[in-house]
């Protein structure tokens, strides 16, 4: 079975652009969620969904970023626009229920 | 509020002896435990989990953790090192009902030859 899957696995962007990051969960998995990795900050929470509804997204740092999921394979993460500041690896995990977490490789963001 | 603390940012070890990876949490209510681990330009690797039950976790690669209540601890441990294990460490608390990880600070772990 596949695991979570993240594209694309790199992204190099200038200040200004969007940036759109992709996942597509484990089938079966109900739940999904956004971090962000860096290391002054750590593994943050971003965003997670229910059945395909965002539940929680007091970890988005700004209006800048916005998160989908338009159906139970697919959500995007969206930065517009990006700033350097914004560079880190960006993860999804999915999950069924309350069931372990498993994530995917990440993209790792570099904003100039 | 949950919280994980991961007191060493990083552990060295040499290779064939035991390692211990320390975490303690903060949660209420029983706590739902987890370990995963992350290695160069991967994403995080489920390790074992704390549900119920048996206090001592046995998970992949040789690796277990013990719940411990009363200190509210959850360190991971190995009897015998390899180099290969040398990677990224985190611990994560979940509480009952509850969907978000809350995840520690992260160890790293050098096992030298």
């Amino acid at each position: 079975d596949a695991g979570v899957i993240q594209s694309p696995r790199h992204e190099v962007t200038e200040m200004g652009q969007e940036v759109t990051l992709r996942c597509k969960p484990i089938s079966g998995h109900n739940s999904l969620f956004w971090y962000r990795q860096t290391m002054m900050r750590g593994l943050e929470l971003l965003i997670y969904f229910n059945n395909n509804v965002p539940i929680d997204d007091s970890g988005m740092p700004e209006d800048r970023f916005s998160a989908k999921m338009p159906n139970a394979s697919f959500s995007t993460l969206k930065i517009q626009p990006s700033e350097p500041r914004d560079s880190a690896v960006y993860f999804c995990a999915s999950n069924r229920g309350t069931d372990t977490q498993y994530f995917g490789p990440g993209t790792r963001l570099t904003v100039l | 509020a949950q919280s994980v603390a991961q007191p060493e940012d990083q552990v060295n070890v040499a290779e064939g002896n035991p390692l211990t990876v320390k975490c303690t949490y903060s949660v209420s209510g029983n706590p739902y435990l987890f370990w995963y681990v992350q290695y160069p330009n991967r994403g995080l690797q489920f390790l074992l989990k704390y549900i119920t039950g048996d206090n001592l976790v046995k998970g992949s690669y040789g690796f277990e953790a013990e719940f411990n209540k009363s200190q509210t601890s959850f360190h991971l441990k190995k009897p015998s090192a390899l180099v290969s294990d040398s990677a990224l460490y985190f611990c994560a608390v979940r509480a009952p009902g509850f969907q978000k990880l809350v995840f520690g600070t992260g160890t790293r772990l050098l096992v030298s030859p």
